[in-house]
């Protein structure tokens, strides 16, 4: 069936540099998605939401692209920090529900 | 904190035991959702409530799995016969649904079980 998916498991970066993670979707039909960071012990923090009548939103230090016509959201986060450091899910709208796709590691290195 | 409680945090039972857990969303949320998260996954659909109306259920809601909103404003979970493979993060979510624009779940803080 049709689901959300990550290009990679895990990411590494330096602090103060940008951090971008990326989810391929499949479900053409999807008008809804959202960036979670879930940090260890913890539930899904809501980040950024973009609906599919826009290509960018930005928020503080994140910011969403989407780009429909290959079926890419990516998140960006400017000036990592070692609190940036969690697994972050995108998740899109399915009917009524959200389907998360496995999630990325992302790991800030002092 | 988002807002949405999830009481216990942590349950440890036997197998073959049951369990409840609890979940009060945001208080104006007419819509309430349990996951369920295995280590090293996303979150997985399990049910969904529109105020007290059970409106939805995924196929991983076997029949040893109950949920109930009475009022439509806090929700229990329960499990019937606890097995091993059910030992996982149940995570609640609410969202207030107004005319048709969607809007985000804001999650719990989960309730990690153990089944031994």
């Amino acid at each position: 069936g049709e689901s959300v998916g990550l290009h990679l498991p895990t990411l590494s970066v330096q602090e103060g540099d940008n951090s971008i993670i990326n989810c391929a979707y499949s479900n053409s039909a999807s008008d809804y998605f959202i960036w979670y960071k879930q940090e260890s012990g913890k539930g899904p923090q809501f980040i950024i939401d973009i609906r599919s009548n826009m290509d960018k939103r930005q928020g503080q230090r994140v910011t969403v692209l989407l780009n429909k016509t290959v079926k890419h959201l990516s998140l960006q986060i400017a000036a990592t920090q070692p609190g940036d450091s969690a697994v972050y899910f995108c998740a899109e709208i399915e009917g009524q529900n959200f389907v998360f796709g496995p999630g990325t590691r992302l790991s800030v290195l002092p | 904190d988002t807002g949405v409680s999830q009481d216990p945090r942590h349950k440890i039972t036997k197998r073959g035991q049951n369990v409840t857990f609890r979940c009060d969303p945001i208080s104006e949320h007419n819509r309430l959702y349990w996951y369920r998260q295995t280590l090293g996954q996303g979150p997985e659909f399990l049910t969904y409530f529109q105020n007290e109306a059970q409106l939805e259920k995924s196929r991983l809601l076997s029949d040893r799995f109950s949920a109930e909103r009475p009022k439509g404003s806090f929700s229990t979970l329960e499990i019937q016969r606890t097995e091993q493979g059910d030992s996982a993060m149940y995570l609640c979510a609410s969202r207030l649904i107004a005319g048709t624009a969607n809007t985000e779940a804001f999650f719990g803080q989960g309730t990690r079980l153990t089944v031994v």
